[in-house]
């Protein structure tokens, strides 16, 4: 079947660490990739994709590359700002875009 | 603004009663999918549409579960016979026909007592 594992939060960085998260995939056919960013009070917005094995997906200072050996698609920046916090979803797209697949969410806050 | 809009933002319903949720895409785009988010649980997709075609409707969580886009612009979802189970944020997404990447509405928090 076809699913999305993210590292579990709640996370907590000082402001200017290196941020990771972890998110790990199963899918039937060839998924494309996605990092959503819900920010406090707002709806689900578009962070990040890749469509193909070795795609970089990048914006805001944030990366993510499509690894198909390892299945994943870690979301990762080299220093956070206290307006990163938010919940970030990882998530994946088969048969091209007919269907979606969330992970749970993990929470980031970012501290001064 | 030209973003995707879901009506209403609240709604609170006693259990047996039917409600029924607008998602208002953006205009250009002819992919539209709903999606059930409960509390520290990502979206769950429920059903799909391309343009006025319900593609995909295997994961509607049961036959209360309805969805509609008669003409291609707009859809409903219904729900029939509420349960307090169905508690949850019902979430609107759209996006355009060659690129995958969808853009979310604000979403309809459902509460039933």
């Amino acid at each position: 079947g076809n699913s999305v594992t993210q590292m579990e939060g709640p996370v907590t960085l000082s402001e200017e660490a290196f941020l990771t998260i972890n998110c790990t995939y199963t899918a039937t056919g060839y998924p494309s990739l996605f990092w959503y960013v819900q920010y406090p009070g707002e709806g689900l917005q578009l962070l990040l994709k890749a469509t193909k094995a070795d795609d970089k997906g990048s914006n805001k200072g944030f990366e993510a590359t499509y690894r198909k050996e390892t299945t994943s698609f870690h979301l990762e920046k080299g220093s956070v700002q206290v307006s990163d916090s938010a919940v970030y979803f990882c998530a994946l797209s088969v048969n091209t875009g007919n269907q979606f697949y969330f992970g749970t969410g993990t929470s980031l806050t970012v501290i001064p | 603004d030209t973003g995707v809009s879901q009506d209403p933002r609240h709604k609170i319903t006693k259990r047996g009663q039917n409600v029924t949720f607008r998602c208002d895409p953006i205009s250009e785009h002819n992919r539209l999918y709903w999606y059930r988010q409960t509390l520290g649980q990502g979206p769950e997709f429920l059903t799909y549409f391309q343009n006025e075609a319900q593609l995909e409707k295997s994961r509607l969580l049961s036959d209360r579960f309805s969805a509609e886009r008669p003409k291609g612009s707009f859809s409903t979802l219904e729900i029939q016979r509420t349960e307090q189970g169905d508690s949850a944020m019902y979430l609107c997404a759209s996006s355009e026909r060659t690129v995958y990447e969808q853009y979310f509405g604000p979403g309809t928090r459902l509460t039933v007592t």
